[in-house]
C-alpha cells in the first residue's frame, strides 16, 4: 500500500469556522491532489499540487484553499466551513502527473458541517 | 468536456453469478480510462486501466473490462462474484489533452452488492 494518511479521519464542526485537513506521504510523490466524494457526483477534484509550494484549481475549488510547503504535506483549507462542505475528502497522489499515471488514494476524512 | 457515466447506481447480483458494470465517456480527445473500487469505509484502489493496445485489459481479483472505441465504452465484468466483492466501483477518464496534471474525471460510481 502507498504510504498515504489523512488526518483527522473524523471531524465535526460547526458553520463558520476554518478547518484544515492534512495529508501525508511518504512515497515522495510529485503530484498530489484533494477530492470530495458526495453521493451521486462520485469523486470531484478541488485542488491539486504539482510541486513544493505549486497549486492549481480543480473541478470544485470555491470556498477551500490548500498549501504546501513540503512535498509529503499537502493540506486543505476551508476558511468558513459551510454546511454545503459536509462530504468525505480523499487526498491522492501519483508519480508524475501523467495522463496514464495510476493516483493512490489516502483512507480519507469524514467531515460533517453543523 | 469530458464526462463519464455509470449507468447504474446499484447492481445486485448473487454470490458465483457473473456481473457486469457498465461505464460511458464523452471526450473529444484521446484518453485513458480507470476503474477504481472502494471497499466500505477504506480509500480508492486500482482495479485496472486501459492506456493502449489491447482492448481487453485484466485487473486484480479476476476483474476485466474491454474498451470500446466506437461506443465509447469501458465495461467492467467478473465471471464470478465472491461476497468480498461487494464494494462501490468507480470508472475514471484522464484525457492526453490535460497536459501534465494527471486529471480524473470520475463516474458516480456503482455499488456492487453480491448476496448469499
Amino acid at each position: 500500500d502507498a504510504g498515504i494518511t489523512q488526518s483527522p479521519r473524523h471531524k465535526v464542526t460547526e458553520t463558520g469556522t476554518p478547518v484544515t485537513l492534512r495529508c501525508h506521504q511518504t512515497e515522495n510523490h510529485r503530484y498530489m491532489y484533494w477530492y470530495r466524494q458526495d453521493p451521486g457526483h462520485g469523486l470531484r477534484l478541488i485542488h491539486y499540487s504539482y510541486g513544493v509550494k505549486d497549486t492549481d484549481k480543480g473541478e470544485v475549488s470555491d470556498g477551500y484553499s490548500v498549501s504546501r510547503s513540503k512535498t509529503e504535506d499537502f493540506l486543505l483549507t476551508l476558511e468558513s466551513a459551510t454546511s454545503s462542505q459536509t462530504s468525505v475528502y480523499f487526498c491522492a497522489i501519483s508519480e508524475s502527473g501523467v495522463a496514464s499515471d495510476t493516483q493512490y488514494f489516502g483512507p480519507g476524512t469524514r467531515l460533517t458541517v453543523l | 468536456a469530458q464526462s463519464v457515466t455509470q449507468l447504474d447506481s446499484q447492481v445486485p447480483v448473487f454470490e458465483e453469478a457473473p456481473v457486469e458494470l457498465r461505464c460511458n465517456y464523452s471526450s473529444s480527445v484521446s484518453v485513458y480510462l480507470f476503474w477504481y473500487v472502494q471497499y466500505p469505509n477504506q480509500g480508492l484502489q486500482l482495479l485496472l486501466k486501459y492506456l493502449s493496445g489491447s482492448t481487453l485489459v485484466k485487473g486484480i481479483n479476476g476483474f476485466e473490462a474491454e474498451f470500446n472505441k466506437s461506443q465509447t465504452s469501458f465495461h467492467l465484468r467478473k465471471p464470478s462474484v465472491h461476497i468480498s466483492d461487494t464494494a462501490e466501483y468507480f470508472c475514471a477518464v484522464s484525457d492526453l489533452g490535460s497536459g501534465n496534471t494527471g486529471k480524473l474525471i470520475f463516474g458516480q460510481g456503482t455499488t456492487l452488492q453480491v448476496k448469499p
